[in-house]
Formats: structure tokens, sequence, C-alpha cells
């Protein structure tokens, strides 16, 4: 089945602690993406990965990081957490081209961090 | 000015009606326009592409006014299981070949 997962689904953490949230998808995409989504703000884009070892920034990327060392695999990384990192995470992968194509989600990841 | 914007409801709406949602973008360049749709605090799931000339799915239609810089999604004999946060999305958007989300249109479906 093609899918995009992501764990821990849930945790609750308190600040300062580093933690890690897994995400990997078996579509063989190129295209992988994390967003935090809060209320009246939508979905917002934190980094995304073109490829292997090609990852940007996307428009809230302050206090995360990122890796891509595998096609598959994309965590994303709190060094040091804080309250306002508190949301719903969701990891994203598509294929890549010159124009917009169908991004298949992860089924989130509710961070707390107190 | 928000790179895409939606009014974000809530919409209730008896079951059968009709209901529409708009989505205006910023970017004239952009070249590809989606509707996403969001149960309570789940993933995001493709709902349907929009293209120029306009598309339809069963019940739902969308439309592109290139020229007004919005896209429109129409749904018809509403069901209750049509509740739902239904996101826009507009492709690039900005500097950066990204898709962009709109924050969403909450609609619920009355019995």
């Amino acid at each position: 089945e093609a899918q995009v997962t992501q764990n821990p689904r849930y945790l609750i953490t308190v600040t300062g602690k580093k933690l890690t949230v897994t995400c990997s998808q078996n579509m063989n995409h190129e295209y992988m993406s994390w967003y935090r989504q809060d209320p009246g703000l939508g979905l917002r884009q934190i980094y995304y990965s073109m490829n292997v070892e090609v990852t940007d920034k996307g428009d809230v990327p302050e206090g995360y990081k990122v890796s891509r060392k595998e096609k598959r695999n994309f965590p994303l990384i709190l060094e040091s957490p804080s309250p306002n990192q508190t949301s719903l995470y969701f990891c994203a992968s598509s294929l890549v081209g010159t124009r917009g194509y169908e991004q298949y989600f992860g089924p989130g990841t509710r961070l707390t961090v107190t | 000015r928000k790179e895409v914007e939606q009014d974000p409801g809530p919409f209730n709406v008896p079951e059968g009606a009709t209901v529409a949602f708009n989505c205006t973008y910023s970017n004239s360049a952009s070249q590809s326009f989606f509707w996403y749709r969001q149960d309570c605090r789940k993933e995001p799931k493709l709902l349907m592409s929009v293209y120029s000339s306009g598309n339809e799915d069963g019940r739902f239609t969308a439309q592109l006014n290139r020229a007004s810089q919005y896209i429109s999604l129409l749904i018809r004999d509403s069901k209750l299981s049509d509740s739902a946060t239904y996101l826009c999305v507009v492709f690039p958007s900005g500097s950066a070949r990204q898709l962009t989300f709109g924050s969403g249109t909450q609609l619920t479906v009355l019995p």
C-alpha cells in the first residue's frame, strides 16, 4: 500500500529536550516536505527536499532541522523544542516536475512542548 | 496580502443544498491549482485538480478564473459526509516553486 508514515503520532515533551519525528514514504517520490498546522494559520511549510541530500527552507524553518540521506526518509529534528513549536505536524511526499503534483500526507504528529 | 486567501467560514448548510467556496491567489504566474479536503485534524487529501476549462467530478465542480485570480469549488446536493475543511492549493506561489495552501474553509452539512 502506498503510504507516508510518521512516528510518533503523539508526543508530549519538555522545553529543550531534543526530539526527532520520523517520516518515511514507499512511493519512490523525489519530493518530501514538512508542514505545521496551527488554528487560523493553515498549513505552513517548514522544510522541503527535492531529492537526496537536497534540502531547503520553507516559510517557517526557525528551530527545525532536517536531513535527507535516503530517498524514502525525511526526519524532522527539533534540537531545543520550545512551547511555540506545539503544533500538528505533517510530512508529505510527491513527484517533482514543472507543475504541482498530488501531495501524499502522513497521518500527522501532534506535538506538545511544555 | 496572503498568497492564497480563503473565507474560513464556517459554512453551515442543510443536506441537499448547493454550496460554493472561492479562493483568491496573488501570484499571476501560478500554473496549477487544487482543492484538498481535510477531515477534523486528519491529513489533507487531494479532492480534485482545477483545470483552465473547469472540471467536474460527480457532485463537485471546480473552476478557474485567471483574469480575476480566483478558483472556486461548487458542491451540489450536499451530504453529511461532505462536512470537512476544504483547502485551496496553488503552485507555484512566490519565488520558490512550491505549493502554497490556503488556511481552509470549514463546511458543516446539517441533517
